[in-house]
This record gives C-alpha cells, structure tokens and sequence, in this order.
C-alpha cells in the first residue's frame, strides 16, 4: 500500500498558523478515527504530538491541532514558534492486514 | 523516565543477517505492544512490524514480510528484529516504539542504524 500524501514541504512565520494536510483513502484515513501525527528531529526519537484524529497527549501544546473530513486528516500549528521547525508524519491505521501507515512527511521551516 | 533504546546496527552485505534489539525502561514493558519503524536515507518514516503485548500476534508490512521476525521478551523488557535476507533498501534507521493504542506510539527510541552494502 502506498504512503500517506502530505506536501513535502510548508512554511510559516512565527505567530502564524499552518495546515499539513494528509490524504489516504477510503480503505485507511477515511475508514477509521485512528490518525495520528508525529514530530520528527532528525537524529532524534519522533514525538506524539496527536492520536486519534484530535487528541493531545499530555505536554503537547494546545496550539497543535487535528481534524479528519472524509479521506484527509489535518495538522494545524497556530502561533508558530522557531522549535516547532521539525519534520511532521501522519499515521493511520489501515485494517487488520496493512496495519498502519505513514505520511511521506512534511518539512515545517519557521521563516 | 521512559527509555527505549536501540542497538545492533551495523554494516552488513547484501543476503546477510543482523538481530536488533531495543530495550525498555521507565515503564512497563509487558503491558505495551511494540513496534519497529525505519527511515531510509532521505526518506519518510516506514512502519514495518508489530507484536502485541503478551506476543500473541505478529504482523509484518509486505517489504519485509518472510524476511523479518519480531520477537519479545517481557522477562527482560526487550524486543528484537531478526533480519535475514538484508537487501540495499533495507538500508536505514531503525526505530523501536510502544503503543498505548493502535497507531498512537507514545514512546520512541533514537533509533540503530542499519547499512547494507558489499
């Protein structure tokens, strides 16, 4: 199965607020309410930053966002800040033979 | 504090083997299933094998499927990939991660890396 589609690349300024799409099929981010999405350092371990479409976990700030309609789930970052430059991957789960896919990724830069 | 930490990485030649493990701390172990994710160079990340927490199931993406097994020892709070059969593009980092739910991996390793080349 393919990867999620996210844009390879999005950019904002600080205090801004940017979307990151994320676009599977009906058979993966439309069939199920499990997305979630991770924030990557390279070099690092990625974080949890949303599960389950809209969740936070605890210490993630309440400027990070999610949403779903039909195919595509969304990550918003308002009030952007220079630490939240970072690679971001959605996550789906994808049925019982798939299991979970990711998103290619998106590069966030904080201009 | 939560740890996962990778290790066995290295270079190895195509058709070779190489067994990773990744060891947990900080939290219990037993009562997370686990996971195994790898980013190639230059590339996103890649989901490609979970067992559940008592290791009761195993399910494996089809790149490495025949190729790979995961295993676990709760005893020790330790999971291992066995790689057999290594090809170039399976050169990459790779993660280690524990779930509460399906797809939401609360914690992550830094990752081992892996280069396959002769």
């Amino acid at each position: 199965q393919s990867a999620l589609t996210q844009p390879r690349s999005v950019s904002g300024s600080p205090g801004q607020s940017v979307t990151i799409s994320c676009t599977g099929t009906n058979s993966d981010v439309g069939a199920y309410n499990y997305v979630s999405w991770y924030q990557h350092h390279p070099g690092t371990a990625p974080k949890l930053m949303i599960y389950d479409v809209s969740k936070r976990p605890s210490g993630v700030p309440d400027r990070f966002s999610g949403s779903k309609s039909g195919n595509t789930a969304s990550l918003t970052i308002s009030g952007l800040q220079a630490e939240d430059e970072a690679d971001y991957y959605c996550c789906s789960f994808a049925g019982s033979y798939t299991i979970l896919i990711f998103g290619g990724g998106t590069k966030l830069t904080v201009l | 504090q939560v740890q996962l930490v990778e290790s066995g990485g290295g270079v190895v030649q195509p058709g070779g083997s190489l067994r990773l493990s990744c060891a947990g701390s900080g939290f219990t172990f037993s009562g997370h299933s686990m996971h195994w994710v790898r980013q190639s160079p230059g590339k996103g990340l890649e989901w490609l094998t979970f067992i559940r927490y008592d290791g009761s199931d195993r399910y494996y993406a089809d790149s490495v499927k025949g190729r790979f097994t995961i295993s676990r020892d709760n005893s020790k709070s330790t999971l291992y990939l066995q790689m057999n059969s290594l090809r170039t593009d399976d050169t990459a980092v790779y993660h280690c991660a524990a779930d509460t739910a399906m797809g939401r991996f609360d914690y992550w390793g830094q990752g081992t890396l892996v280069t396959v080349s002769s």
